[in-house]
């Protein structure tokens, strides 16, 4: 059953701690993307990466990071820079980057 | 600056009626545009994709239209149902294999 997988679905994060936020896929797509979800706002791009070994930064970078080491994983970090990290994470992935977008079930973020 | 809109307030609508939500954007010159539709504390599910030189495309009880002079999509559910009822998005192509998603709107059918 292919699809994307987003883990843990609720995540605490404890004061100057880092955090890394797994998704998968396993529908052989070549783009990946994280956006970040706030209440009642549309979701905003943080990176995306078109291809294994390359990514971009979206619109609000600044405090993640991420690798795209292999096609099927692209694991966010949420550092400690990150000054307002509460939030509904939400991966995405799509075969080429004009295409229509695959979105897992989302990672809730809350600070302790 | 550029912006994508929906209409902020919830839209409320009776069985069996036809919903229609708005998107409007400015200074995007998009290729095409998608809508998704979101259920609490799940991702999104993509709906459908209207191309810029398409005018109107429909799929079971959607129906979506693109106008590139009003810079605005309409997205129609005719004879709606209560399990019609999630937040649905629009989201247009900003160049570079971006997306750039609209707030949403919500849709609450009452039975």
């Amino acid at each position: 059953d292919g699809g994307i997988t987003q883990s843990p679905k609720y995540l605490f994060r404890k004061e100057g701690q880092n955090v890394t936020l797994s998704c998968e896929q396993n529908l052989n797509h070549d783009a990946m993307y994280w956006y970040r979800q706030d209440p009642g706002q549309g979701l905003r791009l943080i990176y995306y990466s078109q291809i294994v070994n390359d990514f971009q930064k979206g619109d609000i970078a600044e405090g993640y990071s991420v690798s795209r080491e292999k096609k099927e994983s692209f694991p966010l970090t949420v550092t400690s820079a990150q000054k307002n990290p509460t939030a509904f994470y939400l991966c995405a992935s799509a075969g080429t980057s004009n295409q229509p977008q695959h979105f897992g079930d989302g990672t809730r973020l809350s600070i302790l | 600056s550029q912006k994508i809109e929906q209409n902020s307030e919830a839209l409320n609508i009776q069985e069996g009626k036809t919903a229609t939500l708005t998107c409007n954007y400015t200074n995007y010159s998009p290729a095409y545009l998608q809508w998704y539709r979101q259920d609490p504390g799940r991702g999104p599910v993509f709906l459908l994709l209207i191309r810029e030189n398409e005018k109107e495309k429909r799929k079971e009880r959607l129906k979506v239209t693109f106008d590139t002079t009003l810079k605005q999509s309409l997205f129609h559910i005719t004879a709606s149902q209560p399990a019609d009822s999630a937040t649905y998005l629009c989201a247009l192509d900003n160049q570079g294999g971006k997306l750039i998603f609209g707030q949403g709107t919500e849709l609450s059918v009452k039975p």
